[in-house]
């Protein structure tokens, strides 16, 4: 178990609807980063949250969001979803604000499905 | 952010040492070296990471060269369950990577 958490772990959906993720990262821990991994693709970072403030941005499409809340849980929102936005979604989260010397820790992920 | 070179796939017999090599022949001064295993689906696992030095933890070792141009993560006694897809990553903050293809151990009886 490597303490962070993230829901729900499966979600089905309709083409053109909105969905929100869910990530509570280990105690401590103030940056928190999304990835996004398609069907035999590598992981693709997303966007990341340091304390409650965006820190930097990978291939984020419009159409996503996220936000890191006061108790520095963290919530990706997708929106007019499309069948390929049908994907596994990792949360992970380190202590600082660089992976640099320290180690991240990932979710099990939330498996999206959009129909 | 220096580019890294996997093989695509590897094999290794059950109990003996696996060595996992990754060349980043581009990697600059404050670059880190970061190795993570994902098994099936399931999220990324942290094996270990270094910088100039040598690196040893109770999953694995990471042998970096003198000119940091490449590096082998070494499992020292591979069992069935470190059958995994494994990634090696070169950057100063590593949450920002895109993982890449990585190498697929598996780790055969």
């Amino acid at each position: 178990d490597s303490g962070v958490t993230q829901t729900p772990k499966h979600l089905i959906t309709a083409t053109g609807q909105r969905v929100t993720l869910r990530c509570s990262p280990r105690s401590g821990d103030l940056s928190v980063y999304w990835y996004q991994q398609s069907l035999d693709q590598g992981l693709q970072f997303l966007i990341q949250y340091y304390n409650g403030e965006e820190r930097a941005k990978g291939n984020i499409l419009e159409r996503f969001s996220a936000q890191q809340f006061p108790d520095l849980h963290s919530e990706l929102n997708l929106s007019s979803l499309e069948l390929g936005d049908s994907a596994l979604y990792f949360c992970a989260s380190s202590v600082s604000d660089r992976w640099g010397n320290t180690e991240a820790f990932f979710g099990q992920g939330t498996r999206l499905t959009v129909v | 952010d220096a580019k890294t070179t996997q093989p695509t796939s590897m094999d290794c017999a059950e109990g003996r040492a696996a060595n996992l090599p990754c060349n980043h022949s581009t990697i600059s001064g404050n670059e880190y070296v970061y190795w993570y295993r994902q098994i099936h689906s399931q999220g990324p696992q942290y094996i270990i990471h270094g910088l100039k030095n040598n690196e040893t933890n109770e999953m694995a070792s990471l042998i970096i060269t003198e000119d940091r141009k490449s590096s082998t993560l070494i499992l020292p006694h591979a069992t069935l369950r470190d059958t995994a897809v494994y990634y090696c990553i070169v950057r100063v903050n590593a949450g920002k990577s895109t993982f890449g293809d990585g190498t697929t151990l598996t780790v055969k009886p």
